[in-house]
């Protein structure tokens, strides 16, 4: 059983459009995380969500809009994609929000706009 | 200046070696530090904590932190070529918040 899934794998598409990510965790964790990892390999968070609610919002473009319908699912929805937003986009979770707890990642999704 | 710093390499060191992999970073207030290992198109994974000045071991891996210094690094002994992978450092920044900020990653190559 996968821990942490998230799909599409890969996504590619042409400037302008709208696209959405799915995440699901069945670890039973409250938070759940958005990270974009560039070409260069940084890792940044973009959101966090416990338990539903917007706990980390790292001043990304409201193009981004993170959706949580249950704390075991958390998707991203982006509107009006840029070149710029090409990146591998990572769904994590965590069992709570304070610290001294570790990340489970999904796979990724590559995000490719051409 | 960027809140995590590594060398991002590339860095090779034979198999059997000892690889070091260090870590700096500026807020004196980080709490927590973790190491990921993230294989080529592969996701990180979480393979070493550490919250206390001094070494901590866990197998072939000892993380070592020292906050006077702002350092944390991440001996691997008898380095193997599976250990070939880039290792994220990343900090708890904001202490009562699972926040990590992540450096950019040191590549590692193990040369058989």
């Amino acid at each position: 059983d996968t821990a942490v899934s998230q799909t599409p794998k890969y996504l590619v598409t042409q400037m302008g459009n709208d696209k959405s990510i799915k995440c699901e965790q069945n670890l039973g964790h409250d938070t759940m995380y958005w990270y974009k990892q560039d070409s260069k390999k940084f890792l940044k968070i973009m959101f966090s969500y416990n338990n539903k609610e917007l706990i980390i919002n790292e001043t990304v473009p409201n193009r981004f809009s993170p959706k949580s319908p249950d704390k075991a699912h958390l998707n991203l929805h982006i509107n009006s994609l840029e070149l710029g937003d090409s990146a591998v986009y990572f769904c994590a979770s965590s069992p709570s929000w304070v610290s001294e707890e570790k990340l489970f990642f999904g796979s990724g999704t590559q995000l490719s706009v051409l | 200046q960027k809140e995590v710093e590594q060398n991002s390499g590339p860095l090779s060191v034979p198999e059997g070696a000892i690889a070091s992999l260090n870590c700096t970073y500026s807020d004196r207030v980080s709490q927590s530090f973790f190491w990921y290992r993230q294989y080529s198109g592969k996701s990180p994974e979480l393979i070493m904590s550490i919250y206390s000045n001094g070494d901590k071991e866990d197998g072939r891996f000892t993380a070592q932190l020292n906050k006077a210094s702002q350092y944390v690094s991440l001996l691997i002994r008898d380095s193997q070529p599976s250990d070939s992978a880039t290792y994220l450092c990343a900090v708890n920044v904001d202490f009562g918040n699972e926040k990590l900020t992540f450096g950019t990653g040191t590549r590692l190559t193990i040369i058989p």
